[in-house]
């Protein structure tokens, strides 16, 4: 069974601080990686991709993947309320369909 | 530019009744998909199309059946409604299938079968 997981939280973090979001994948062959964030009763958005070894950065936010370690992971700096919401990875395997991970739950208070 | 949209919004229905999720997307995407979101279950793929013409069948297919309308629509049918699809409905596409490509998702339908 090819697995994303992630900690479901809730990760709380104060305003301005930064946040962690962390992910693993069970599949060595995944290519293509991919941050969603989620506002409750809302569809998902796509916020970073990734698709090699690395940092990506965006604005405030970071993606960051390491294929040895099956790891990939999203940092939020100068985190705000704003922010507050659950974010999803997802890990595009080859010749499958996306793999979403359950999500982790960010609540940043101000 | 409306990007994915999907209807209805809400939808109640009995058990044994039958509907259509109804899905369309302006960007001229060749890819799309339809999911689930249960709570504590994540996102789960019902079916995909990758380009019109095709489909195929995802994680969840039991229940549902699809239809790729034409390059712009797919549709998700519930033929015989349980209160085990109780869920929320999202319709995705991205520009071409599967790996590599970002997926856009529509806002959602959500069904309560009871």
């Amino acid at each position: 069974q090819k697995e994303v997981e992630q900690n479901s939280g809730p990760l709380s973090v104060p305003e301005g601080a930064i946040a962690s979001l962390n992910c693993t994948y069970s599949d060595r062959g995944s290519q293509s990686f991919f941050w969603y964030r989620q506002y409750s009763g809302k569809s998902p958005e796509l916020i970073m991709s990734i698709y090699s070894n690395g940092d990506k950065e965006d604005g405030r936010f970071t993606a960051q993947l390491n294929k040895a370690s099956q790891y990939v992971s999203l940092l939020i700096r100068d985190s705000q309320p704003s922010d507050s919401a659950t974010y999803l990875c997802a890990v595009a395997q080859a010749g499958t369909a996306l793999i979403f991970g359950k999500g982790t739950t960010l609540s940043v208070s101000s | 530019n409306a990007g994915v949209t999907q209807t209805p919004k809400f939808q109640v229905l009995k058990t044994g009744q039958s509907m259509t999720l109804q899905c369309a997307q302006d960007m001229n995407h060749n890819s799309m998909y339809w999911y689930r979101q249960d709570p504590g279950m994540g996102l789960r793929l019902i079916y995909y199309s990758a380009s019109e013409g095709t489909t195929d069948k995802g994680e969840v297919p039991n229940g549902y059946n699809v239809s790729r309308l034409n390059k712009r629509e797919f549709s998700l049918r519930l033929e015989s409604a349980a209160p085990s699809q109780t869920s929320v409905y999202f319709c995705a596409s991205s520009p071409q299938p599967l790996e590599v490509y970002e997926q856009y998702f529509g806002p959602g339908t959500r069904l309560t079968v009871t």
